[in-house]
């Protein structure tokens, strides 16, 4: 069985930094990409960032470029998200998602994210 | 604003067939498949449909999709109070920011 479970949110301060992390198992992590994708309070989801089966292509949202990191561990089946310059619009359930892919940019057939996991919540204020 | 267009409602009585339409853009659904993603509170977002109209294991038949041109529909048929939740569609964008793209989301309500 497929299981991705997401810890370390919790409350930042505007400029802040939080390292999210995803634990993956019951598939074989190495050869597939991930995501993380979130949904802002009230809000509908938002693709954030993908990163290929090996870590050598990533991509990210406008909205997160430069501020966020997508990393993995194949030897630990994780994957990560440190996430620096928090802002208040950066509040929003996160989700670590697998790709039915090897790359993240939708480069197989069928593309599409089969298993997500449940979230974590990051919440930005003062 | 979601580069992919839901309507932010709908809804249906039991037992009734509804649609969720998606539209996109060429650089989107013009040579990228459509997924449909179903979210229920506290739970982990569940796949629907993938490749257009292509259903996992699991996924009852009351459950279908389409794709022609730029636009994108989910049915339910059969509809039961279970299917109470939101739906969202995806796909992958072709543009120059080429990314992953989702719908607003359209939550339906069982009467």
């Amino acid at each position: 069985e497929v299981q991705l479970v997401e810890s370390g949110g919790g409350l930042a301060q505007p400029g802040r930094s939080l390292r999210l992390s995803c634990a993956a198992s019951g598939f074989t992590f190495d050869e597939h990409a991930m995501h993380w994708v979130r949904q802002a309070p009230g809000k509908g989801l938002e693709w954030v960032s993908g990163i290929s089966w090996n870590s050598d292509n990533t991509g990210y949202a406008d909205s997160v470029k430069g501020r966020f990191t997508i990393s993995r561990d194949n030897a630990k089946n994780s994957l990560h998200l440190q996430m620096t310059s928090l802002r208040a619009e950066d509040t929003a359930l996160y989700f670590c998602v697998k790709d039915t892919c090897s790359g993240w940019s939708g480069d197989c057939y069928p593309a599409m994210f089969d298993y997500w996991g449940q979230g974590t919540l990051v919440t930005v204020s003062s | 604003q979601s580069v992919l267009t839901q309507p932010p409602s709908a809804s249906g009585t039991p037992g009734q067939r509804v649609t969720i339409s998606c539209s996109g853009s060429s650089s989107n659904f013009g040579s990228n498949t459509v997924n449909w993603y179903q979210l229920l509170p506290g739970t982990a977002p569940r796949l629907l449909i993938y490749s257009n109209n292509q259903r996992p294991s699991g996924v009852p038949d009351r459950f279908s999709g389409s794709k022609s041109g730029t636009s994108a529909s989910l049915a339910i048929s059969g509809l039961q109070s279970e299917d109470e939740a939101d739906y969202y569609c995806a796909a992958w964008d072709d543009s120059l920011n080429a990314s992953w793209v989702f719908g607003g989301g359209t939550k339906l309500t069982v009467l």
